[in-house]
């Protein structure tokens, strides 16, 4: 069965840090693999999204990046995090189709 | 513009009662499929059901339907007999083309069930 893990959970980082959000797929090959930030009390914003390794699509210019070195990984990095940069970040996979299905997410505060 | 619309943004329900909540959407392909996820306090996002456009009845997922109506373009959900675990944020998305790379949500709306 395809299982989508995410992590951390919860995350506190200063402002001006890096980021490394990591996100990886099983029981699936050649997904479309989703990067979504919600902030408190809002709905989804696309930011990312990569229809196989190596290609990205940015949604939302800002200070966030997206990779996919392999087919099944896609992580959200960051070299110097900002205030706004806080809130809860999604991954979700897909194929061509169907829905999605998301990982659990991690709460980032930037502080 | 808005490619889809939640328009309530809070909803209170009495436990056991049926509850809708609204959704529409806007789009000039012909093919798209809508899709309900609930998203819980603690954040994960929960598929619901989906609807196709081509679909000519509106879906059912056990306690949850999907009122389809598709030249007023929306597609309501509808839970009956509403439970506690039910309270949760609500997200309309919609894909555009059967094979569209990338989801479009709704703002959400939040469903309070009172006991």
């Amino acid at each position: 069965s395809q299982t989508i893990h995410q992590w951390p959970a919860t995350l506190v980082q200063p402002v001006g840090s890096p980021l490394s959000l990591e996100c990886t797929v099983e029981g699936t090959s050649n997904p479309n693999l989703y990067w979504y930030r919600q902030a408190a009390g809002r709905g989804l914003q696309l930011l990312f999204y990569s229809v196989g390794i190596g290609q990205i699509s940015s949604e939302v210019p800002q200070n966030l990046s997206a990779s996919r070195p392999q087919d099944r990984q896609f992580i959200l990095s960051s070299k110097k995090l900002l205030l706004s940069d806080s809130g809860f970040y999604l991954c979700a996979w897909s194929v061509q189709g169907y829905g999605y299905t998301f990982g659990s997410g991690t709460r980032l505060t930037v502080v | 513009a808005q490619k889809i619309t939640q328009t309530q943004p809070g909803m209170f329900v009495q436990e056991k009662e049926a509850v809708t909540l609204d959704c529409t959407y806007d789009t000039s392909d012909p093919s798209y499929g809508l899709f309900w996820y609930k998203q819980p306090s603690s954040g994960e996002m929960i598929f619901l059901i989906y609807q196709g456009s081509y679909d000519q009845q509106n879906a059912t997922e056990g306690r949850y339907s999907l009122n389809f109506q598709k030249a007023r373009k929306s597609a309501n959900l509808v839970i009956s007999a509403s439970q506690l675990g039910d309270s949760a944020m609500y997200f309309c998305a919609m894909r555009e083309g059967h094979y569209g790379q990338n989801f479009v949500f709704g703002p959400g709306t939040r469903l309070s069930v009172l006991p």
